[in-house]
């Protein structure tokens, strides 16, 4: 399909590990937008990029966690030394471009465990 | 800080009836508002959206009412039918927060035949 990809769908990891999230947005989106939905919540905003910038990461909790977008499509999610804490689900999104009323198109998220 | 909220976690209807769906927000910044729906497993799908400058939003049997003055949004599904059953989000951004959206807990709604 011509959706937003995310893989893996699931990921359980050991406390201090590294992981990383992968997007594939819709062809030809160049906004991005990365969400973090924990249990019993809405989507909580992380970082969005306008092709290859990020351009508002004001929502990544602390440094462990960083994102790239190398070359304006494919975005990855890195969390340094994880945490029971970051465990939830996280969501993907494009949009043709960033602001106002664009519609935002979500993938399915990568469910994320923590031992 | 809670921006946007949504008081009831969970709504439990019959098929045919109104289904209303309540969102409260207290930044007055925001000029866009927009309800998502989704189903477990999935990612949210966008449903209906309202810009500050209008009070009311139609999209079928789906329609969005926007009280600035409250800070007060509502989604009513007429008739609710039991397909509608998903979690509802209510979002909001404004702008030059490049589309950045801010979501409220959600509202599971069970629609009973």
């Amino acid at each position: 399909g011509a959706g937003v990809s995310q893989t893996p769908s699931n990921k359980v990891t050991e406390k201090g590990k590294y992981v990383e999230l992968r997007c594939d947005p819709i062809s030809g989106h160049t906004a991005l937008y990365w969400y973090r939905q924990s249990l019993g919540q809405g989507p909580e905003f992380l970082i969005y990029f306008q092709g290859t910038g990020a351009a508002d990461d004001s929502g990544l909790p602390n440094d462990r966690f960083f994102a790239v977008r190398p070359e304006g499509s494919v975005s990855t999610l890195k969390i340094q030394r994880t945490e029971r804490g970051d465990s939830a689900v996280y969501l993907c999104a494009s949009s043709l471009w960033a602001g106002g009323n664009n519609e935002q198109f979500f993938g399915p998220g990568t469910r994320l465990t923590v031992l | 800080d809670q921006q946007v909220k949504q008081n009831s976690p969970s709504l439990s209807v019959q098929e045919g009836r109104i289904s209303i769906l309540n969102c409260d927000y207290t930044n007055s910044m925001f000029d866009y508002f927009l309800w998502y729906k989704k189903y477990p497993a999935e990612g949210p799908t966008f449903l209906i959206s309202i810009s500050s400058i209008k009070d009311k939003n139609e999209d079928g049997r789906f329609t969005v009412f926007l009280n600035k003055s409250a800070k007060h949004l509502s989604l009513h599904i007429v008739p609710s039918q039991p397909g509608d059953s998903a979690v509802y989000f209510c979002a909001a951004s404004y702008y030059n927060q490049g589309g950045k959206l801010i979501f409220g807990q959600g509202t599971e709604l069970s629609v009973k035949p």
